[in-house]
């Protein structure tokens, strides 16, 4: 299967700082990418789809301003978590696909707010 | 609420025995996919399945789909310790390509 790399894996970052979290097609170009979060023991909530060149559709109650998205090439898309807080602390996991296949995910990233 | 449902939403076994569990979806799907989460860790995939597709097997897993139902199960044949994890269910949608997780079920296998 494909590689979708996710750095970093995990993150410590100051109240009030922001993150950016990167998610990278390694052998494919994906013409979408996706990001989820998840917070412990619960599932995966998708937050946002990019596409290469236009803006993220964001999902109902995912804060657009808080959470940046860039998908700026074919191979790469970013997740920035803007004045980060403590309730953002969560395990966010991007995928990325190309057109009509199945999507491939990274090994995630676990975001601690302090 | 973007989740399908999937049950039981935990699931205790012996080792050895085999482990079933079932999601439930709402909209039609081109695949539906399994994957398995060790706590605190990233996601595995286990098996695809498409919708043109009725039964699929990997090893000790045998997945079902019912388009009809608009349902699958997942079963772990000879359960072993190694298995504990969580399982999701993921249904990529017709008409867009959003890949949309189940709840969820934690398996735990008692050696």
């Amino acid at each position: 299967g494909a590689v979708v790399s996710q750095h970093p894996s995990r993150v410590i970052c100051k109240s009030g700082t922001s993150v950016k979290i990167e998610c990278r097609s390694l052998d494919f170009q994906a013409t979408t990418m996706f990001w989820y979060r998840q917070f412990p023991k619960q599932s995966l909530m998708l937050m946002a789809t990019s596409n290469e060149g236009s803006k993220a559709t964001y999902e109902q109650g995912v804060e657009k301003d808080k959470f940046l998205i860039n998908h700026a090439s074919l191979t790469l898309s970013t997740l920035t978590v803007t004045s980060a807080h403590p309730e953002d602390s969560s395990f966010y996991i991007c995928s990325a696909r190309r057109s009509n296949t199945e999507a491939f995910f990274g090994q995630g990233t676990r975001l601690t707010v302090v | 609420s973007q989740q399908g449902e999937e049950d039981p939403q935990a699931l205790s076994i012996q080792e050895g025995e085999n482990a079933t569990m079932n999601c439930s979806y709402k909209t039609s799907i081109n695949n539906l996919q399994w994957y398995r989460q060790n706590s605190g860790r990233g996601l595995v995939h286990l098996i695809l399945i498409r919708s043109n597709e009725r039964e699929k097997h990997s090893g000790r897993l045998r997945v079902t789909l019912d388009t009809s139902k608009k349902s699958s199960s997942l079963l772990i044949t000879a359960s072993r310790a190694a298995d504990t994890a969580s399982y999701f269910c993921a249904t990529d949608h017709t008409g867009g390509f959003k890949t949309i997780f189940g709840a969820g079920t934690r398996l735990f296998v008692k050696a």
